[in-house]
């Protein structure tokens, strides 16, 4: 079974503090995703990752694609209030038709 | 932008009545999934269609079934709606399906809130 497991799974920190989020697995994927879902809306994408090492730069949001492409990583720097929400890895394990979502990590930041 | 829309925000349906979930994408896109969230259990695949008239099941199609009679329209039906379908439903859309290409992101609408009471 392919799994993406995001850590952690909550996060409530201080508005301008800075934050980091996994999303790991045992398979290889041949991109990842990163959403950012507000209550009661859908996920909405933020970026995509596709090179094995690839970093990009979303204003104050910089994501991460492991070398092997089996994980990813989000890093806010000074988090706001508006960053809120649950935050979702997701991607197609290569050489299926899948496409597997992570467990989510929900983000709360406080002013 | 990718336009995704739900025909509903919120619903309250009885048990056993037949409902409807309606969406519509505006950007021409092959493919379109349902899929339902909830707590602890996270986005769960239900259907989906790589073109029009054709769909295949997801993880959890029980008690579920869709209809894509147009490329811009994928519809969840619930035969006989129970309270243990009360969830956020989620459409999507996305240009390429999974296989087909790297890169692979998927377009959302607002949801649909549904109570099966």
């Amino acid at each position: 079974t392919q799994l993406l497991e995001q850590s952690p799974q909550f996060l409530s920190i201080q508005e301008g503090e800075n934050l980091t989020v996994y999303c790991n697995s045992s398979s290889v994927f041949s991109s990842l995703q990163w959403y950012r879902q507000e209550p009661g809306e859908g996920p909405v994408l933020l970026v995509t990752v596709v090179t094995g090492g690839e970093v990009k730069k979303l204003k104050r949001l910089t994501f991460q694609f492991g070398d092997a492409r089996k994980d990813s990583s989000l890093h806010i720097t000074a988090a706001q209030p508006g960053d809120t929400g649950l935050y979702l890895c997701a991607g197609p394990p290569s050489g299926t038709y899948k496409y597997i979502f992570g467990t989510g990590t929900r983000l709360k930041v406080l002013a | 932008d990718v336009k995704v829309t739900q025909s509903s925000r919120y619903l309250v349906k009885r048990t056993g009545e037949k409902v409807f979930l309606e969406c519509v994408q505006d950007m021409d896109h092959e493919n379109m999934f349902w899929y339902r969230q909830d707590p602890g259990l996270g986005l769960r695949l239900i259907y989906f269609s790589y073109d029009v008239k054709m769909k295949e099941k997801g993880d959890i199609p029980e008690g579920y079934s869709v209809s894509r009679e147009k490329k811009e329209r994928f519809s969840l039906i619930l035969e006989s709606a129970s309270t243990n379908q009360t969830s956020m439903y989620l459409c999507a859309s996305s240009l390429e399906g999974p296989g087909l290409a790297d890169t692979y992101e998927q377009y959302f609408g607002p949801g649909t809130r549904l109570t099966v009471t």
